[in-house]
């Protein structure tokens, strides 16, 4: 069984400029969420996808977005970046979107932003 | 505001006692606890859940108590390893709602001395 994987590992980039985050789910799983993790914090609530459509959004700005694809893996997109975007993104999926399934995490993508 | 506190960045126990991890949440909507571990360079593990239906869940080592009336829960690991060292994340959610958003703390940081 596949856990969830995550690339890159650590990516540095200047304030303004957009990146691009992956996520390959856990096989079978169909539902995919992604948390950012900023020193010290726990991970907070980005938005979850279900069936390729956005299901669910924390309290997050527009220039966060993100794309799930037929085989459940996902993308998180962030534009415009501000050094307060510098954190840990985790990406985790589940079994199903409901609160009561437990999330399997990946090892997360470092971002700084310079 | 912080929906899920976790009060104790950090504790410290010896091999083979009781450690008791605490959590307070505010949001009378949640119905569902986590809890997870997590090492250094990895994601958060699930490690064992509970329903707002139950007071008690035990898994091994590990049991969950929750006391809804003051909104505390608190995770016990007997006996305690060094293998248990790790960040804990205490997280909650609302079974019903459309989106598994989870509401995470900001962990406590369990270092077991053999």
């Amino acid at each position: 069984e596949t856990g969830v994987t995550q690339s890159p590992t650590h990516l540095i980039k200047t304030r303004g400029q957009q990146v691009t985050l992956r996520c390959s789910s856990q096989s079978g799983h169909n539902t995919v969420s992604w948390y950012q993790q900023a020193l010290g914090q726990g991970p907070q609530f980005i938005f979850q996808y279900y069936r390729e459509e956005e299901n669910g959004r924390g309290n997050f700005p527009p220039r966060f977005s993100g794309l799930q694809f037929p085989n459940y893996s996902s993308e998180l997109n962030v534009n415009a970046l501000e050094l307060d975007d510098s954190a840990l993104y985790l990406c985790a999926s589940s079994l199903g979107m409901r609160g009561n399934s437990p999330l399997h995490f990946g090892n997360g993508t470092r971002l700084t932003v310079t | 505001d912080q929906q899920v506190k976790q009060n104790s960045p950090s504790l410290s126990v010896q091999e083979g006692r009781i450690s008791i991890l605490n959590c307070d949440y505010t949001n009378s909507m949640f119905d569902y606890f986590l809890w997870y571990k997590k090492y250094p360079a990895e994601g958060p593990t699930f490690l064992i859940s509970i329903s707002s239906i139950k007071d008690k869940n035990e898994d091994g080592r590990f049991t969950v108590f929750l006391n809804k009336s003051a909104k505390h829960l608190s995770l016990h690991i007997v006996p305690s390893q060094p293998g248990d060292s790790a960040v804990y994340f205490c997280a909650a959610s609302e079974q019903s709602a459309n989106a598994g958003k989870s509401t995470f703390g900001d962990g406590t940081t369990l270092t077991v001395k053999p």
